[in-house]
């Protein structure tokens, strides 16, 4: 069974610059999530879809950040314009469904890194 | 509002030893804890997690500890082996299927 894919998986911008995050969960798997990892802290949630539906987006900064999920397969999130303190890794993950939330399985990640 | 708590970053340890990672949260509604695992340019990945309904599961060599009372839980490896080396999350979730995760404890296993 393939596991997450994510890519780019590094990137490194100037502030005021724009980027986008691709995700690809795996097969079947209903839920996604987008997490940020600042360097030194656990991954916060900053999106959860639910097939294609928005689940919850209350830690989602939404002046700068956007995400969806077309289709309910693939999501992309973006950063537009990127700030100095969105440096950090930012993490996908997919479950089944969500009350399988510890079966979370992450992607590797994208590091990004604003100049 | 760190909700979930690691207070140690790094813990090293001899080959075959126990380890033990410590986790302390203040949210007294969280009903399921978990551990996560991360080497370097991975995501992590699910260890071992417990309801709040129990104070102790067993997994192998890993054991994870649950005290309701004091809000706190813990993961003893043992014996830790040079693969155990990693990056280690407690997450805790809560009653929307969120998840709160604390900063990490990085294991070193010394052989």
């Amino acid at each position: 069974e393939a596991g997450v894919a994510q890519s780019p998986r590094y990137k490194i911008i100037e502030k005021r610059q724009s980027v986008a995050f691709w995700c690809n969960p795996i097969s079947g798997h209903a839920t996604l999530y987008w997490y940020q990892q600042i360097l030194g802290q656990g991954p916060k949630l900053l999106i959860q879809f639910q097939n294609n539906g928005v689940v919850d987006d209350s830690q989602l900064p939404k002046d700068r950040f956007s995400a969806e999920r077309l289709k309910g397969v693939d999501s992309t999130l973006k950063i537009q314009p990127a700030k100095l303190e969105d440096s950090a890794v930012y993490l996908c993950a997919s479950s089944l469904s969500q009350r399988q939330f510890y079966e979370q399985y992450f992607g590797p990640g994208t590091r990004l890194t604003v100049t | 509002d760190q909700q979930v708590k690691q207070n140690s970053p790094s813990l090293s340890v001899q080959e075959g030893r126990i380890s033990i990672l410590n986790c302390d949260y203040t949210n007294s509604m969280f009903d399921y804890f978990l551990w996560y695992k991360k080497y370097p340019a991975e995501g992590p990945t699910f260890l071992i997690s417990i309801s709040s309904i129990k104070d102790k599961n067993e997994d192998g060599r890993f054991t994870v500890f649950l005290n309701k009372s004091a809000k706190h839980l813990s993961l003893h490896i043992v014996p830790s082996q040079p693969g155990d080396s990693a990056v280690y999350f407690c997450a805790a979730r809560h009653d929307d299927y969120k998840l709160s995760f604390g900063a990490g404890t990085t294991v070193t296993v010394r052989a």
